[in-house]
This record gives C-alpha cells, sequence and structure tokens, in this order.
C-alpha cells in the first residue's frame, strides 16, 4: 500500500527564516510527486510535480527536490503569505489509476 | 485562476435530508472528476472516481447508495450525500485533470463544508 508521510506536522518560522519541508513516501513505481499549498478552508492549490529522483523545481520562495524515497520542500526568506498547510501527494505508475495518495500535510506559519 | 469550481462553499442541514454539493470544469471538458473527502488534521482521502456517462467508481468502505454521483456532462459532476448524519459532517473536495498528458497534475476546487445537525 502506498504511504505518504511528512514532517514536521507544524512549523513556526520567523520572517526570513529559511526552512525545509520533508515527504517520505513508498510506493510501488512513481509516476509523479505533487506538491499542494492549502489555505484554511478552501482546496488544494497545485504547486509543484517532480517525476524522477534529482528533479527540482523552482516558484519563488519555493523549491521542490525528489530523491528515491522523500521529497523536499526548501522555503527560502519565507513571508506571513507563505503560511499555509503543504500537501505532498504520490502517484503510482501502475495498478493505481488516478488516484492520489495524501500525506496529512506541514501546518507552516510564519511570523513577522 | 481557479479551473475546478464547487458550489456551494458551506452548507448547513438537518439530520435525515439530503444535500447536493455541484463541481465544474471551467473552460475544458473532464470526462472524470474526483470526490475527496477531509477530515481535520487528516489527509485527503479519495471516496470516488465520477466517469462521465457511466457509473462512479467507489473506493473501498465508501457507501456508494448514501454518496450518490451523478456525471450527466463533460463540465458538471454532482455528489449528492443521501439522509445525512452528523457523522458525514466533513469537508468534501472535488477535483480534475485538464486533459493532456497522463502526468498532468490534479486541480481541486475550493470545497465544500458540511455540516449536519
Amino acid at each position: 500500500e502506498d504511504q505518504v508521510t511528512q514532517s514536521p506536522e507544524a512549523l513556526r518560522l520567523q520572517e526570513g527564516e529559511s526552512s525545509s519541508l520533508n515527504c517520505s513516501y513508498t510506493v510501488s513505481g512513481l509516476r509523479g510527486l505533487f506538491w499542494y499549498r492549502q489555505d484554511p478552508g478552501k482546496g488544494p492549490e497545485f504547486l509543484f510535480t517532480l517525476y524522477s529522483a534529482g528533479e527540482e523545481k523552482e516558484k519563488e520562495r519555493l523549491k521542490a527536490t525528489l530523491t528515491k524515497k522523500e521529497s523536499f520542500l526548501h522555503i527560502t526568506a519565507p513571508k506571513p503569505e507563505d503560511s499555509a498547510t503543504y500537501l505532498c501527494a504520490v502517484r503510482r505508475l501502475t495498478g493505481g489509476g488516478n488516484k492520489l495518495t495524501f500525506g496529512t500535510g506541514t501546518q507552516l506559519k510564519v511570523e513577522l | 485562476g481557479a479551473v475546478v469550481s464547487q458550489h456551494p462553499s458551506r452548507v448547513i442541514c438537518k439530520s435525515g435530508t439530503s444535500v447536493k454539493i455541484e463541481c465544474r470544469s471551467l473552460d475544458f471538458q473532464a470526462t472524470t472528476m474526483f470526490w475527496y473527502r477531509q477530515f481535520p488534521k487528516k489527509s485527503l482521502m479519495l471516496m470516488a472516481t465520477s466517469n462521465e456517462g457511466s457509473k462512479a467508481t467507489y473506493e473501498q468502505g465508501v457507501e456508494k447508495d448514501k454518496f450518490l454521483i451523478n456525471h450527466a456532462s463533460l463540465t458538471l459532476s454532482t455528489l449528492t450525500v443521501t439522509s445525512a448524519h452528523p457523522e458525514d459532517s466533513s469537508f468534501y473536495i472535488c477535483s480534475a485533470r485538464i486533459p493532456g498528458t497522463a502526468y498532468s497534475p490534479l486541480h481541486f476546487g475550493n470545497g465544500t463544508r458540511l455540516t449536519v445537525t
């Protein structure tokens, strides 16, 4: 069974204090690993897709990386507006259809 | 901008009544849409896959008679929670994939907060 574990569960940062969120996964053949941002009371907003180990994607202050067992979401010099829950999900290569398996997320709060 | 629209965003209903939630794809046709459920501090759980013109596919443990899914057109899927009970209170989110490669990501609606009293 596919599994996704995210850590830490919650993270408080000062504005400008860079850090990383972790997503460990177990899947029988990875089709894609996805990062989403979710604001309170809203649906997840797509950020990145990573397909193979060694791949990196960047968007503004966010950078996602992928290894064979985990993915990191690096946040450089965060701002209060980066506060949200960040979700990681995997989709398997075969046998899973279109199903995404999600982690429980990391709740990030960036303070002034 | 949003690619998936969901309505209503919030609904409160009495126990025993039914509630319908709509999910629309904007500016693209979605032959398949996905319905998720999210409990506080829990991961999103796929409930069912909605297929245009055919029956929905339900995940194990999801009651198809309680959660009725209709995908009558290429841009609209509906989820009806029948005879709702307080334990059905949750955050329901639909999603769809913009047609393209098999690797395109899911885009989510803004969710519906259902409270059953």
